[in-house]
């Protein structure tokens, strides 16, 4: 295991459509992040597990993005009925402790047409 | 709430010069950490460098040092002897409950 890694890179979908991507964290971190980054901006913290539990999900852009952990390993993120507003990509990151070093993942580029 | 402004949207350094790029931050919190991670085009984000709240001295990692002042609020990244590799959005983050990211700055070095 030499990183994060995102599945898949890239997702076309149609507007209405769900989607789910999947995050692997390096394999002792136990936070888990989830961000969203749209062109020209910095990521934007969206919620994070510590193990399979989910700390903060206040920060979900809406009721449609959900978020789970449920072995405390992987993680997937669903956005339902999804919007072209939704287009962006999709940053997993995961850290040993609350203040170490946020390690990324590569993305998932989402594109609702 | 936290907020993170870099004021420079992009920035142009000659190969083996010295770049700065700005960074300040709006927080009530006396404990928290600063990141700069450069984001290479179609590439992952990595870390560049990081310092603690409570750390007077500034962090340095080889070509790369910070100007850390708290009372300012400013958290500035230095980049010596520019390379072309060095080229990609630098982010400046805070953390304390989370991460904030600002806006970015998209740093071209030219050979």
């Amino acid at each position: 295991d030499t990183g994060v890694s995102q599945n898949p890179r890239h997702k076309i979908t149609k507007r209405g459509q769900n989607v789910t991507f999947r995050c692997d964290p390096i394999s002792e971190h136990n936070r888990l992040y989830w961000y969203r980054q749209t062109l020209g901006q910095g990521p934007e913290f969206l919620t994070y597990f510590q193990n399979e539990a989910q700390l903060e999900k206040s920060r979900l852009l809406s009721d449609r993005f959900s978020a789970e952990r449920p072995k405390g390993s992987f993680s997937t993120l669903e956005i339902q009925r999804t919007e072209q507003g939704d287009s962006a990509m999709y940053l997993c990151a995961s850290s040993l402790v609350v203040y170490n070093e946020q390690f990324f993942g590569p993305g998932t580029r989402l594109t609702v047409l | 709430a936290q907020t993170v402004t870099q004021s420079q949207p992009e920035m142009s350094v000659q190969e083996a010069e010295t770049v700065t790029l700005s960074c300040t931050y709006d927080t009530s919190e006396s404990d928290y950490y600063l990141f700069w991670y450069k984001q290479p085009p179609s590439r992952q984000m990595i870390l560049v460098i990081r310092q603690e709240a409570y750390k007077q001295q500034n962090a340095t990692e080889n070509r790369f040092s910070v100007n850390f002042q708290k009372a300012a609020k400013s958290f500035s990244l230095k980049i010596s002897d520019s390379q072309l590799g060095d080229a990609a959005m630098y982010f400046c983050a805070y953390r304390s409950y989370d991460m904030r990211f600002g806006a970015g700055t998209r740093l071209t070095v030219k050979p």
